[in-house]
């Protein structure tokens, strides 16, 4: 069956500008969770919903927001970006929320953003 | 609040010597234990978990890793390393309901 499915794969945005990025969970999965990845803070955690509820929030200023919609399929959206944001954005889907089914979170390949 | 820590940010082995990848945790109560594999430009894969019961958990590819209690610990280990073995390793850590929180990675390299 088809893995996580996140787009798109790159992204380079300007100082000041909104993203918004996607991410199609595997088909029946219900938890969508997602993490930021840098080099020098690792895998940060950023927020995790489960059928459309928010169920969990990292500590992220409020200019990242996310959703998750009817079908599972989640967005995030970063506002005013700034140099900072510049990382890679993984999303996780799992069966059970925060991974905890039988075979963990499965992860997306992940958004490479860039901001200049 | 939880946390994980991997010691090492490097474990070099060689090709067919036993490994093991440190894991320290911090809970509350008590944890749900996960490690996770990631190769160069992808996203992460699913090793093993421990939840409950047996300290020893087997997990993909032959790893296993082993709960202490007693010491905070969720090593993960390998009989006999592969080249192909080497990639970033994360531990993480949750409780029921809360998020899964992973520790900085560490980068396992094996020399053939």
């Amino acid at each position: 069956k088809a893995g996580v499915t996140q787009t798109p794969r790159y992204l380079i945005k300007t100082r000041g500008q909104q993203v918004t990025l996607s991410c199609s969970p595997i088909s029946g999965h219900r938890s969508v969770s997602w993490y930021q990845q840098t080099p020098g803070q690792g895998l940060q955690f950023l927020f995790e919903y489960f059928s459309e509820t928010q169920r969990n929030k990292g500590n992220f200023p409020g200019r990242f927001s996310g959703r998750q919609f009817s079908n599972s399929r989640s967005e995030m959206n970063v506002s005013t970006l700034e140099l900072g944001d510049s990382a890679l954005y993984l999303c996780a889907s799992s069966l059970e929320p925060t991974g905890l089914g039988n075979y963990g979170y499965t992860f997306g390949s992940g958004t490479r953003l860039t901001v200049v | 609040a939880q946390s994980v820590a991997q010691p090492e940010d490097q474990v070099n082995v060689a090709e067919g010597n036993p490994l093991t990848v440190k894991c320290t945790y911090s809970v509350s109560g008590n944890p749900y234990l996960f490690w996770y594999v990631q190769y160069p430009n992808r996203g992460l894969q699913f090793l093993l978990k421990y939840i409950t019961g047996d300290n020893l958990v087997k997990g993909s590819y032959g790893f296993e890793a082993e709960f202490n209690k007693s010491q905070t610990s969720f090593h993960l280990k390998k009989p006999s390393a592969l080249v192909s073995d080497s990639a970033l390793y994360f531990c993480a850590v949750n409780q029921a309901g809360t998020a899964l929180i992973f520790g900085k990675g560490t980068t396992l390299s094996v020399s053939s």
